[in-house]
């Protein structure tokens, strides 16, 4: 079964300062997709970025960028420039047919 | 693209009465999610939909559980016989379904508190 593990409970950064979130999966396939979400306090979930495992490059949305590294399971997210409206719960995601399986988890914290 | 809608967004019960919760998708989505998500966990799997086909059910879902889509549109997850476990937010996704790559786009959520 694919497992999804975020060791980062919480994290905290300093506004204009740079982060990065970890996250590891477990996974036989060769081919999927892998995807950060944001879940602000009380709002819904929206999706910040996402990376297919065949391409090597790494995905990048604005400040957003990932570090892919297929061998390790390895796919974590930096966020550059950190900015208060940052703060939120941030879920790393796997996705291979139809079922997305989700992380615990990272609550970050951006302070002023 | 209005963005995908549940309700209620709240819901208090006692233990042993049945609710019901509704799901509105993206209009041309034909993909649509279950999820449920406990405080400080991610979303959890329960089921999903293509079109009005229940194409996938977790293992985790006891049979008290059953969610429909009728004319693959909007959708609704009923719990009976509510337990205090049961106790969490429900959260609806809905996705174009073009390859899995295509991203969830979530509700709200309806928050479900049994006492």
């Amino acid at each position: 079964a694919q497992t999804v593990t975020q060791s980062q409970p919480e994290m905290s950064v300093q506004e204009a300062e740079t982060v990065t979130l970890s996250c590891t999966y477990d996974t036989s396939e060769s081919d999927y997709y892998l995807f950060w979400y944001k879940q602000p306090p009380s709002r819904q979930m929206i999706l910040v970025i996402r990376q297919e495992a065949y391409k090597q490059q790494n995905a990048t949305e604005n400040r957003f960028s990932v570090n892919f590294q297929k061998a390790a399971k390895s796919f974590s997210l930096k966020i550059s420039d950190s900015q208060l409206g940052d703060a939120a719960m941030y879920f790393c995601a796997y996705n291979y047919g139809q079922n997305f399986v989700f992380g615990p988890g990272t609550r970050l914290s951006v302070l002023p | 693209d209005t963005g995908v809608s549940q309700n209620p967004r709240h819901k208090i019960t006692k233990r042993g009465q049945n609710v019901t919760f509704r799901c509105d998708p993206i209009s041309e989505h034909n993909r649509l999610y279950w999820y449920r998500q406990t405080l400080g966990q991610g979303p959890e799997f329960l089921t999903y939909f293509q079109n009005e086909a229940q194409l996938e059910k977790s293992r985790l879902l006891s049979d008290r559980f059953s969610a429909e889509r009728p004319k693959g549109s909007f959708s609704t997850l009923e719990i009976q016989r509510t337990e205090q476990g049961d106790s969490a937010m429900y959260l609806c996704a809905s996705s174009p379904g073009l390859g899995f790559n295509s991203p969830l786009h979530f509700g709200n959520g309806t928050r479900l508190t049994v006492t």
